[in-house]
């Protein structure tokens, strides 16, 4: 069965460096996301990225963050200055897009890489 | 902006029937979704409503009233590996690649 595959698992950095979590998505899909989660919250979007461009992000998206497809397989999430208050558990999800006959658009994501900042 | 209420723990025994309630207030509702987390996992997809009605699917069905803003999850002959987290997640209209999710329901399951 396709999956989503993130990398890292499990991340360990310092306050102010910067990080990137890598994300290969399921390969027809053609819509990509990023979400956290902070122990024991909520799923919250980060940001919806379609035909190499951001079509949404949220609040929390800030300047810190980017994105980018660098390749036809690889999408990826970098925090460039990192604070302790990103710590959490980062998903990398992939959908084919709404479906046209019943309107759902499914989401399928990956294990998750967490990141601890210290 | 949006908001969504979901009961934070459940719990029931094995065999049972549960239902999990969502409320939700978002401007421009397109669909309700549920996904399903366990403990360290991702969450998996599960159901979508965009229509009033109950949607079937195996053991599990949900179901959308849009005039009352709720929607609910049931779980029918519950199994010990139904134990998980469930949230319910709200799309909008012309944005439904952007999704809002409740805080979660923690449904234990007992012998």
């Amino acid at each position: 069965e396709p999956e989503v595959t993130q990398t890292p698992s499990h991340q360990v950095t310092q306050m102010g460096q910067e990080v990137i979590l890598r994300c290969v998505p399921i390969s027809n899909h053609l819509y990509f996301y990023w979400y956290r989660q902070i122990l024991g919250q909520k799923v919250e979007f980060l940001v919806s990225f379609y035909n190499n461009e951001i079509s949404e992000k949220s609040e929390i998206f800030d300047d810190q963050f980017s994105v980018e497809r660098p390749d036809g397989s690889n999408f990826t999430l970098k925090i460039r200055s990192t604070k302790l208050e990103d710590s959490a558990m980062y998903f990398c999800a992939s959908s084919e897009g709404q479906n046209s006959l019943s309107g759902a658009n499914v989401l399928t994501f990956g294990a998750g890489s967490r990141l601890t900042v210290l | 902006g949006q908001s969504l209420e979901q009961p934070s723990e459940v719990t029931a025994v094995e065999g049972a029937i549960v239902q999990i309630n969502c409320t939700y207030q978002t401007s421009g509702f397109y669909g309700l979704s549920w996904y399903q987390q366990h403990d360290g996992g991702a969450p998996t997809f599960l159901s979508y409503n965009a229509l009033d009605g109950l949607e079937e699917t195996g053991r599990f069905s949900s179901f959308l009233s849009r005039s009352d803003s709720y929607g609910y999850l049931l779980l029918q002959e519950l199994q010990m590996k139904d134990s998980a987290s469930y949230f319910c997640a709200v799309s909008q209209q012309g944005n439904f690649n952007k999704f809002y999710f409740g805080s979660g329901t923690k449904l234990n399951v007992k012998p």
